[in-house]
């Protein structure tokens, strides 16, 4: 199993541009998270998806769009780039909390890190 | 005032030293804890996971949460430059509330 994969790793951006992040996961789990992680301010969720057709804003929404493609699929796009998006961005997945699990764990990707110049 | 707060550090101690990384937060309905362990340039993976007041070992890692104060803390006994990382705590009313995560505080341990 592969577990939680972003794409891509690193990418450039100049203020303006637009990108989509990929983010897949092979757990078969429903709930999937978009977070960002700059210092000093731990992660902070962006978007989620409870379940396969539903998605949420989280904290910090603002200039960010998602696309829950399928039950493995959850994609984070920036329309129009600003520099304060440089940043680290970490997809995540759990079971869900639908699921009876009380653990509700959450499993990361390896993370995007983002430079908008 | 932000809803959970950590020493940032960086905390530097000798391979073997007893290391106590601690959390407090300012909601009371804060039920469930956690806390991950993230490497350089990977994402978190999650360390150890407990439910309201009390403690709990696994292996040379031991979690405590002492809600009267609002305060977690994770000490790690015998620690192993492996255990060089940045530990994020983060916590949860419910099963079904989102999770909020501490900034994280960075360990070095030097052999």
């Amino acid at each position: 199993n592969a577990g939680v994969t972003q794409t891509p790793k690193f990418q450039v951006l100049k203020t303006g541009q637009s990108m989509t992040l990929q983010c897949a996961q092979d757990m078969n789990h429903n709930s999937m998270y978009w977070y960002r992680q700059d210092p000093g301010m731990g992660l902070r969720l962006i978007y989620y998806s409870a379940s396969e057709g539903t998605t949420d804003k989280g904290e910090v929404p603002n200039g960010y769009n998602v696309s829950r493609l399928n039950k493995r699929e959850f994609s984070l796009r920036l329309e129009s780039a600003a520099p304060s998006q440089t940043s680290v961005y970490f997809c995540a997945s759990s079971e869900g909390p639908w699921s009876g699990g009380v653990q509700e764990t959450q499993y990361f990707g390896p993370g995007t890190r983002l430079l908008v110049l | 005032q932000k809803e959970v707060e950590q020493d940032p550090g960086p905390l530097s101690v000798p391979e073997g030293a007893i290391v106590s990384l601690n959390c407090t937060y300012s909601n009371s309905a804060f039920q469930y804890f956690m806390w991950y362990r993230q490497y350089s340039r990977k994402g978190p993976e999650l360390l150890m996971y407990t439910y309201s007041s009390g403690n709990k070992e696994d292996g040379r890692f031991t979690a405590q949460v002492d809600k009267s104060s609002k305060y977690i803390s994770l000490f790690i006994r015998d620690s192993q430059p492996s255990d060089s990382a940045t530990y994020l705590c983060a916590m949860r009313k419910t099963s079904y509330d989102k999770v909020i995560f501490g900034p994280g505080t960075s360990l070095s341990v030097i052999p």
